[in-house]
C-alpha cells in the first residue's frame, strides 16, 4: 500500500483481556518498529524487526508483550492480560533500509483503552 | 526512557510569525530527526540531519545541529494555521539498531 496501515484504529479491552494489534508496513520495507505513546508524551520504543528477525526487544515493558513478523511483512503486537497502564497509542513505523537514513514512515496508530 | 528534552513544551504564535523549537539529547548520535504529529494521528517525518551536518533546509523548515552541545533547533518560518501540531525530535543513537529515541515534544499553536 501507499502507507503504513494499522488496525484496529481503536480498541477497548477489559482488564485481563488479550489483544492483538496489526501493522501492515509499506511493501518491501525491511525495518519495522513498534512504539508506545502515552497521552501527552513522546513515543517510546518497544521492539524492532529487520525482515522477520526480531533484533531488539529491549523496550517491551513486560513478558505480557509479544511481537512477531513471521514472513517479514505484516507484524502483530500482542498484549496478554491487559492492564490499565497499557492504555496508550501503539505506533508502527517502517523504512526501506536497515536503518532509517531517510526517516521512517509511521502508521496512524492503534489507540488502546483498557477499562 | 526518553532521550532528552524539548523546549518550550508549548508555543503559541500568530500566523506569519516564525516558530523555534529546541531539543537537547544525551548521547552520541548517527542522526537527529524531526517529526510532526497532528492530534490523534501518526507522526510525519519532516527532516533528518546527520551528525556531520550543521544545518539543513527543507521548504519553510530550517534545522540546526550542534553536536558539541548535544542540541538541535527547528525553525518554521512564516507559520500557517495548518502548522498547528506537536513537534518531536528523535535521535538515532550511535551503536543502536536504528531505533529512535523521542523527546517529549513541543505543542505549537498557530493562530489565524
Amino acid at each position: 500500500g501507499a502507507g503504513v496501515s494499522q488496525s484496529p484504529r481503536y480498541k477497548v479491552a477489559k482488564r485481563g483481556q488479550d489483544v492483538a494489534l496489526r501493522c501492515d508496513p509499506i511493501s518491501g520495507h525491511v525495518s519495522l518498529f513498534w512504539y508506545q505513546q502515552a497521552l501527552g508524551q513522546g513515543p517510546e520504543f518497544l521492539t524492532y524487526f529487520q525482515n522477520e528477525a526480531q533484533l531488539d526487544k529491549s523496550g517491551l515493558p513486560s513478558d505480557r508483550f509479544f511481537a512477531e513478523r513471521p514472513e517479514g511483512s505484516v507484524s502483530t503486537l500482542k498484549i496478554q492480560r491487559t492492564q490499565q497502564e497499557d492504555s496508550a497509542v501503539y505506533l508502527c513505523a517502517s523504512s526501506l533500509r536497515d536503518r532509517g537514513y531517510y526517516g521512517y514512515t509511521f502508521g496512524s496508530g492503534t489507540r488502546l483503552t483498557v477499562v | 526512557s526518553q532521550q532528552g528534552e524539548e523546549d518550550p513544551q508549548a508555543l503559541s504564535i500568530q500566523e506569519g510569525e516564525n516558530a523555534t523549537m529546541n531539543c537537547s539529547y544525551k548521547t552520541s548520535i548517527n542522526n537527529l530527526q524531526w517529526y510532526r504529529q497532528n492530534s490523534g494521528r501518526g507522526l510525519v517525518h519532516l527532516i533528518l540531519i546527520r551528525s556531520n551536518e550543521r544545518e539543513k533546509h527543507s521548504g519553510r523548515l530550517r534545522v540546526t545541529l550542534d553536536t558539541s552541545k548535544k542540541s538541535s533547533s527547528l525553525l518554521i518560518t512564516a507559520s500557517r494555521a495548518a502548522d498547528t501540531a506537536s513537534y518531536f525530535c528523535a535521535t538515532d543513537e550511535s551503536g543502536n539498531t536504528g531505533k529512535l529515541i523521542f523527546g517529549q515534544g513541543t505543542t505549537l499553536q498557530v493562530k489565524p
